[in-house]
């Protein structure tokens, strides 16, 4: 079964514009969850998507958001991107719905905003 | 709400050398206990977990135990190897706090031949 998949692996964008990044679930999983990953904040969660809704918010503004279609599929937006987005962005996908349920990561999309 | 507190590296061991990385936890209700590993360039990988108190996860040689009354969830391994080298994360999951992951800060492992 193949695994997470992101899309692209890397990206440079300047300051203000806006991105999108893509993120293909383990067939089958239903919920997708986007973390961001940074140096000097950690690992840090940003959403999570079960079909098609917005099951759960961290403490983002409203610059990052995010979609799922109902293939499982997810994409996440950033808008006005700033210099401290640049980051590791991580989407998970889990099969079920307990907390028993481990999450499956992607490798990832690089961001680096200048 | 929850947290996760790990130890910092780096830790610096020689190959076939005992591994420990601790683990403590603060969580609202009763959390799922989880290890990732993160080798470079790479994303998070399940490496064990563990869902009530006295559990025990293990894979490829990695032991940790869900200490309920100590809130620690330690990581070992008895023999490391040079593909150990990697960054090790202790995670929890609580359905009262939304099933969302909450991780530890990371700890460098550097295993030399």
């Amino acid at each position: 079964k193949a695994g997470v998949t992101q899309t692209p692996r890397y990206l440079i964008k300047t300051r203000g514009q806006q991105v999108t990044l893509s993120c293909s679930p383990i067939s089958g999983h239903r919920s997708v969850s986007w973390y961001q990953q940074t140096p000097g904040q950690g690992l840090q969660f940003l959403f999570e998507y079960f079909s098609e809704t917005q099951r759960n918010k961290g403490n983002f503004p409203g610059r990052f958001s995010g979609r799922q279609f109902s293939n499982s599929r997810s994409e996440m937006n950033v808008s006005t991107l700033e210099l401290g987005d640049s980051a590791l962005y991580l989407c998970a996908s889990m099969d079920g719905q307990g907390t028993n349920s481990p999450l499956h990561f992607g490798n990832g999309t690089r961001l680096t905003v200048t | 709400g929850n947290s996760v507190t790990q130890m910092e590296g780096p830790v610096t061991l020689s190959e076939e050398a005992f591994l420990t990385i601790n683990c403590t936890y603060t969580a609202t209700g009763y959390p799922s206990l989880f290890w990732y590993v993160q080798y470079p360039g790479e994303g998070l990988q399940l490496l064990l977990k563990a869902t009530k108190a006295d559990d025990k996860g293990s894979n490829k040689g990695f032991e940790a135990t869900y200490r309920k009354e100590t809130t620690s969830f330690h990581l070992e391994k008895g023999s490391v190897q040079v593909s150990d080298s990697a960054v090790y994360f202790c995670a929890l999951r609580s359905q009262a706090a939304g099933n969302k992951l909450t991780f530890g800060g990371g700890t460098r492992v550097l295993v030399k031949p």
